[in-house]
């Protein structure tokens, strides 16, 4: 499976700063997805990253909060804006290699603190 | 939409015991069910995944066994060891996305 990586692999920012997210991957990949993993809750998709287009978001998350870029198949970003001490959370990006199949691999994360 | 609700939320069990997990799902175009093991502080790992045209997957001490007619699914660890102490996370497909259950943390008891 692919090799991804996600930078900054954690940060600590203050109230009403942005943050983004890079994720990276080393095969160039259908789709590109971001979750949100609050401490000891299950992973919730933020968005799809599509590429050459705006991103899908899902219920309860919007894109002037949550801007998405994916300027190719290897690469997306996730910016998290104007932030609050909930947003402090673990922001995952996933590939999936194969819309048929679904299967999806998940970066190592990024750990944000927000104070 | 997919709504995906997973028993118990914590599992205790003897190491070398069985360890069973639950799933049940909502929607009946779901056809991709995948596990996902997350240890402490790491990304969530695919360890097993089934298709809805098949009723049962094993890969070595993993099983996983799904009933579409009743829409469930369940992950079946055997002979456990200290090492499958973790946060499992059973999911199923909507569209081309897949939607997580709230996750069953697994202890494995010396």
């Amino acid at each position: 499976s692919a090799v991804i990586s996600q930078k900054p692999s954690r940060d600590i920012c203050q109230r009403g700063t942005s943050l983004t997210i890079q994720c990276q991957v080393d095969s160039q990949v259908t789709m590109m997805f971001w979750y949100r993993q609050q401490p000891g809750q299950s992973l919730t998709l933020i968005a799809t990253a599509n590429q050459g287009s705006e991103a899908t978001y899902e219920s309860g998350f919007v894109i002037d909060k949550f801007p998405i870029s994916r300027p190719n198949l290897t690469f997306s970003t996730l910016t998290v804006s104007n932030m609050s001490p909930e947003d402090s959370s673990i922001y995952l990006c996933s590939v999936g290699e194969d819309p048929l199949y679904n299967e999806q691999f998940f970066g190592p994360g990024t750990r944000l603190t927000v104070l | 939409g997919e709504n995906v609700e997973q028993h118990p939320s914590t599992l205790s069990v003897q190491e070398g015991d069985s360890a069973v997990i639950k799933c049940t799902y909502s929607d009946s175009a779901s056809n991709y069910f995948p596990w996902y093991k997350q240890e402490l502080g790491k990304r969530p790992q695919l360890i097993i995944d089934i298709r809805s045209n098949v009723g049962e997957k094993k890969d070595q001490r993993i099983a996983v066994t799904l009933n579409k007619t009743a829409k469930h699914f369940s992950l079946h660890i055997t002979e456990t060891q200290p090492e499958d102490s973790a946060v499992y996370f059973c999911a199923a497909n909507r569209d081309d996305k897949i939607i997580f259950g709230k996750g069953t943390r697994l202890h494995i008891l010396p």
